[in-house]
């Protein structure tokens, strides 16, 4: 069993440049999400999904597209990277309820140069 | 909004002593309440969870009550171990509401033998 499985998991990118990070779950879980995690802050919802075909914004959605078009995948999709989105970037899925445990993925470093 | 504020890291701690991490919250709703920890380079996991007044959570030693009327959720163990060293985080998500979690900065613990 998987769970959640997040690739890649380092990389490094120059500013201005675009990239996704792909989000894997084997669960059939409906409800998926985005956080960064940065030093001081906690974590901080990105975008999230509560099922195929929906998504929405969470507390930093600014520079982050996302989209959810089968219930497994959630990728994350930076469009013009910039020096700020260095961070590391976790994945989660649970069921839908809101007493229901989150499963994380082991989360992608992201370095902007 | 809801919020969550938990003691401030690092904590240092000897093998065998006793621990206790604060976490105290803010929700307009009723709240289910959760202990997350990260051990390093790995994602969260679920360390225990309260979803009414007065329910204890417990696992692997660790105990949390939610305590309503002091809108608290503290983290205790008895006798940690070195293995216990890890980023423990507090966070909570709301009936009524939606699967969010809002999490606390998390708290840093290092036990020496």
């Amino acid at each position: 069993n998987a769970g959640v499985t997040q690739t890649p998991k380092f990389q490094v990118l120059k500013t201005g440049q675009s990239m996704t990070l792909q989000c894997a779950q084997d669960m059939n879980h409906e409800y998926m999400s985005w956080y960064r995690q940065d030093p001081g802050m906690g974590l901080r919802l990105i975008h999230y999904s509560v099922g195929a075909g929906i998504t929405d914004q969470g507390e930093v959605p600014n520079g982050y597209n996302v989209s959810r078009s089968t219930t497994e995948d959630f990728p994350l999709r930076l469009l013009s990277a910039a020096p700020s989105q260095t961070s590391v970037y976790f994945c989660a899925s649970s069921h839908r309820s809101p007493d229901q445990p989150q499963h994380f993925g082991d989360g992608t470093r992201l370095s902007i140069l | 909004g809801n919020s969550v504020t938990q003691m401030e890291g690092p904590v240092t701690l000897s093998e065998e002593a006793f621990l206790t991490i604060n976490c105290t919250y803010t929700a307009t709703g009723y709240p289910s309440l959760f202990w997350y920890v990260q051990y390093p380079g790995e994602g969260l996991q679920l360390l225990l969870k309260a979803t009414k007044a007065d329910d204890k959570g417990s696992n692997k030693g660790f105990e949390a009550t939610y305590r309503k009327e002091t809108t608290s959720f503290h983290l205790e163990k008895g006798s940690v171990q070195v293995s216990d060293s890890a980023v423990y985080f507090c966070a909570l998500s709301e009936w009524g509401g939606n699967e969010k979690l809002t999490f606390g900065t998390g708290t840093r613990l290092t036990i020496i033998p």
